[in-house]
Order: structure tokens, then sequence, then C-alpha cells
């Protein structure tokens, strides 16, 4: 399993972009790379997925180098009910996903 | 819309105690996964199943065990509870399709208290 870092928390306000940076130094070849969403009491959410260059839908964008070494999630002018945890996860097609802690963003008025 | 259901929010049950938590999608997805999250840990990975009557271990499957008679159905069981199992628990379904479509989908989760 690829190990992934991100940041423990970020912070911003309303309609400021957040950008999320996910690092994955050991990357396999057939590895993607997907972002999920929880809410407080909720079970997460799949928010976006991609394996090269940019992958964008209408919840947010994602930035993949050539040597996909990392990855940035970007949020588009960020709401209030944007304020959650994001999790980074890196694995090939079939393969059991693990969760690490995180990057808590919370958008503020 | 794909639905995970699990059969409780909230349990609370005593050192020793044999527990069921019982996940149901209604996708005919063949995978399933039980996760157990605590604080500062993210999501870790006790259970999952490929097929009917599957399972394999995930990272800390000890204390635990599961069950897939339906395919429908996943439940974990915790054999003999004790007060480091309580935690908020989520089944997750998923089905191998083409890339650019492939998620998890979770359940609400069950917060189990063991006293």
């Amino acid at each position: 399993l690829a190990k992934t870092t991100q940041p423990i928390s970020m912070d911003s306000y309303e309609g400021q972009e957040v950008n999320i940076t996910c690092s994955h130094n050991n990357i396999a070849t057939n590895d993607y790379i997907t972002w999920y969403q929880q809410f407080p009491s909720q079970g997460p959410r799949f928010i976006i997925q991609g394996y090269k260059t940019k992958v964008t839908n209408e919840v947010a964008s994602l930035f993949i180098p050539a040597d996909r070494k990392s990855s940035t999630l970007s949020l588009p002018r960020v709401s209030l009910s944007d304020t959650a945890v994001y999790y980074c996860l890196v694995g090939p097609n079939d393969y059991k996903l693990s969760f690490g802690a995180g990057t808590t963003v919370t958008v503020r008025a | 819309d794909v639905k995970v259901t699990q059969s409780s929010r909230y349990l609370v049950k005593r050192t020793g105690e044999k527990v069921f938590l019982e996940c149901v999608q209604d996708m005919d997805h063949e995978n399933m996964f039980w996760y157990r999250q605590d604080p500062g840990l993210g999501l870790r990975l006790i259970y999952f199943s490929y097929d009917v009557k599957m399972k394999e271990k995930g990272d800390i499957p000890e204390g635990y065990s599961v069950s897939r008679e339906k395919k429908e159905r996943f439940s974990l069981i915790l054999e003999s509870a004790s007060t480091n199992q309580t935690s908020m628990y989520l089944c997750a379904s998923f089905e191998t399709r083409d890339r650019g479509e492939e998620t998890q989908y979770f359940g609400p989760g069950t917060r189990l208290l063991v006293l």
C-alpha cells in the first residue's frame, strides 16, 4: 500500500478556494488516487478519483503531476457546509483502501 | 442511490457480551467492508468480504469475526466485548467497475460503547 501524508488540519473562510495536498511518494503504477469527505456522525462519501493530470466534477478538482508522487484536491469557493474531514487514498483497482487520519477542513464565516 | 444501512446508530454493551453489528446494502455489490474509526487514527479496516461466505482479515481483525451468508448482508461479531472496542463502526460496500466510477458506499455508522 502506498503511504499517504496530508496535513492534519486547514482553516479557510467562506468563498475561498481550499487546496489540500497529499503526498504519496511510493505510489505504484496501477494505483489510483481517491478522495473522500466525511461529516461528523456520518460515513465517508466519495468526492473524486483520478490517475493522472486533472480531473474535475461538480464538487472538486483533482490535480496530479506527471510523477504522481503527490496530488492536490481543490475545493472552489467553499461554504460553511464544506467543513469536514477529507481523506486521500491510494490503491489499485480492486484493493481495499485504508484511510488515514485525514485533513480536517474548517470553514469560517 | 445506493443505500447501506446499519442495524443500530448507538449501542451500549457490557464487557464480555457478544455483540452483533449488522450491515445491509441494496445494490447487489460483491464487496463489503467493516471499519472502526477512532479519533486521530482514521478508519481502520477490520474485515472485508469479496463474496458470499468469503472473508479476509483487514488490518485489525483481533477480537472480531464476520459472517456473510447472503450477498446483501455482512455482519460484524464481537465475541466477547471489551472496553477497548468502544468505537464508531462503519460498514461499506464497493463494486469493482470501470475506473472513474469506483467508490465505497458507507453506512451511517454504529457508535458502540462497551462498559
